[in-house]
């Protein structure tokens, strides 16, 4: 399985934008990027997901690099709700949905 | 649309008793994930099933662990003989039909087995 790399944790201030990296160099061109989230005592929650071009929901947005070995998770003005775990994945996408493998992720703290 | 439904929510066993785990995958999916999660750990897969079919069990111990997908009702992921070390949070996500593009999983709230 393709791996990602992030970092252990990171903070915030609450109102301000904050740009969680991701590395994934062993991408395959048949991977995607999902990023999912984990507020405590809750089931993950999906974020946003892309393959080449950034993406942008209401929730946030997505950067990709040009040669895709990295991403960035942007949340445009943090609130002390997205305190959780953030998970970038890569998905295989081979004409089925593929499985999600979540590593150990990054630890959001958002300080009022 | 109701979301993925996971019953129970907790759910207490002696050592040696079997746990039943349900999941109600949302209004038309067809693809079903289980992840165990140990207190302060990450999320570990166990398997995937689209109806009745186990697409991949990788992550399943060989031992005690199963899983389903029934054509009718909802999966169910089976711990036989449970030990303390089950004891873990069990959370499964859904995904609808592939129609050609890569689409989210939604993951329910999740089954707290707590071993005694």
């Amino acid at each position: 399985d393709a791996k990602t790399t992030q970092p252990n944790s990171m903070e915030s201030n609450e109102e301000e934008p904050v740009h969680l990296p991701c590395n994934h160099s062993t991408i395959s061109g048949t991977d995607y990027i999902h990023w999912y989230r984990q507020l405590p005592s809750q089931g993950p929650e999906y974020v946003i997901h892309g393959l080449t071009s950034n993406v942008n929901n209401r929730m946030a947005s997505l950067a990709i690099a040009e040669d895709r070995k990295s991403s960035t998770l942007i949340l445009h003005r943090a609130t002390l709700r997205d305190a959780a775990v953030y998970y970038c994945i890569l998905r295989y996408y081979g004409g089925s949905q593929g499985n999600l493998i979540f590593g150990k992720g990054t630890k959001l703290s958002v300080k009022p | 649309n109701a979301g993925v439904m996971q019953n129970p929510r907790h759910l207490v066993r002696r050592r040696g008793q079997e746990a039943r785990l349900r999941c109600s995958p949302m209004k038309g999916h067809s693809h079903v994930y289980w992840y165990r999660q140990l207190p302060e750990e990450g999320l570990k897969f166990m398997v995937y099933l689209q109806k009745e079919n186990i697409i991949d069990e990788s992550g399943m111990p060989k031992e005690r662990f199963s899983a389903e997908f029934p054509k009718e009702g909802p999966s169910i992921l089976r711990i036989q003989q449970v030990v303390r070390g089950d004891s873990a949070a069990y959370f499964c996500a859904s995904s609808p039909m592939d129609r050609g593009m890569n689409t989210e999983a939604f993951f329910g709230q999740g089954t707290r087995l707590t071993v005694v």
